[in-house]
Formats: structure tokens, C-alpha cells, sequence
């Protein structure tokens, strides 16, 4: 039978208005995260990337904000834009290159308005 | 660079038969590849982690007789799908990572149906 699948978070912004998607992670021990994007019918392709030893990372338009107290992971895009639209997945690792696999959040659907 | 293509992009099959789904890395000789699967509005659940010339370790609840996958070479990974059912009917994605390295470059995806 048919599955009953999640519903995934969802954030509407306008176009040109900033968004903030938000992802809670579980193990302390983790030591590197990554933010992905993926389209409709699309593997998830890269964003950006950050170490425990920083809080702060910026990329083009785009800002990954770590807070290891509460266990948070934040991104940031600026001046969204319709290519914006898509489902983002924050991913954490026990360390780069780790034998140790990726584990995906949730996800966030985003969505630009016009 | 670091690009991964998975072949076929989508597959239709019978209730029984087996699929088998490559993945390739183009232009890097990726040591480690990883095999998801994504139910629609779902994540990323890791299948398996396969490393080139080694047998595969599956995640729980993961059966290895039923999603075989194969390593042979630095740039080709296999997945097959056998005896599939219309439950396995999902987006297949794999990954693959170089040699001492940290990201991760994501396949394009292989939706599979079941019929």
C-alpha cells in the first residue's frame, strides 16, 4: 500500500526578503556539518559547509550559524530568489572524511514568492 | 569537478524482477561511495557505505541479500535492486568521496517504480 509520508517544515519568504531555516542536531560528538540543497527530482547539491571550532560562516549570500550549547545549526540566504525555492537539508558528520556516514536532518521546504 | 551520474535517471519495473542503478564518478577516483534512499517529503536514509574492492556495510534493518551492491572500481559503484516490490518503488541516490577527503558529491538521484 501506499506510503504515508512526512510533512516536510515549510518557510515562504518573498523575493529579495532574507530567509532563516533552522535544523536541531542530536549528537554532541558530531564535528562538521553541512548545508544541502536539493530541487524537485534532484540529488542535494552543496551549499556550505562548517567545523564545531567556528560559529560563523559565510559564503556567497549565503551564512551558516552553529551554536554547539544548544545544539543548533542555522542558514541564512540573503536577498532570496526564485532558484532559492527548494528543500534544504542540514547534514552532520563525526568528522570530515569520517568512516562514519553523513546523518540528513528533516529538511526544510522553501518556497520564494513573487 | 567531482561530479557523480547515476544511470538510469528513472526506472519502471515488474513486482519481482531486479533493478540494477550505477553510479559513477566522472572526473575523481572516489574510494568510498554511500547508497541512500528518499521516500517523497522524507530525508536521506543511508542504505549502505561501499568501499572500492571490499564488501559493503549495510545500515539496520537494511537487507544485503536484497539491495546488492558492488565496488569493483575507483569510479563505478553499483546498486541492484532484486526480487523488487512495489515498497522498494523510491529516489535512489549515491554519493561518492575521494580518498582522505571530507565532502561528499551527490549523484543526481535514480527514481525507481514498482509496479
Amino acid at each position: 500500500g501506499e506510503s504515508v509520508g512526512l510533512h516536510l517544515p515549510t518557510l515562504s519568504v518573498q523575493e529579495g526578503d532574507n530567509s532563516i531555516i533552522n535544523c536541531a542536531y542530536s549528537n554532541s560528538a558530531s564535528d562538521y556539518f553541512i548545508w544541502y540543497k536539493q530541487e524537485s527530482g534532484k540529488g542535494p547539491q552543496f551549499i556550505i559547509d562548517i567545523r564545531s571550532n567556528m560559529d560563523k560562516r559565510q559564503g556567497q549570500r549565503v551564512t551558516v550559524l552553529l551554536n554547539k550549547t544548544v545544539k543548533h545549526l542555522s542558514l541564512q540566504i540573503a536577498a532570496t530568489q526564485p532558484g532559492d525555492s527548494a528543500v534544504y537539508f542540514c547534514a552532520e558528520q563525526a568528522y570530515p572524511g569520517s568512516a562514519r556516514q553523513l546523518t540528513f536532518g528533516s529538511g526544510t521546504q522553501l518556497t520564494v514568492l513573487p | 569537478g567531482a561530479v557523480v551520474s547515476q544511470h538510469p535517471s528513472w526506472v519502471i519495473c515488474k513486482s519481482g524482477t531486479s533493478v540494477k542503478i550505477e553510479c559513477r564518478s566522472l572526473d575523481f577516483q572516489a574510494t568510498t561511495m554511500f547508497w541512500y534512499r528518499q521516500f517523497p517529503k522524507q530525508s536521506l536514509m543511508l542504505m549502505a557505505t561501499s568501499n572500492e574492492g571490499s564488501k559493503a556495510t549495510y545500515e539496520q534493518g537494511v537487507e544485503k541479500d536484497k539491495f546488492l551492491i558492488n565496488h569493483a572500481s575507483l569510479t563505478l559503484s553499483t546498486l541492484t535492486v532484486t526480487s523488487a516490490h512495489p515498497e522498494d518503488s523510491s529516489f535512489y541516490i549515491c554519493s561518492a568521496r575521494r580518498q582522505g577527503g571530507s565532502e561528499q558529491y551527490f549523484g543526481p538521484g535514480t527514481r525507481l517504480t514498482v509496479t
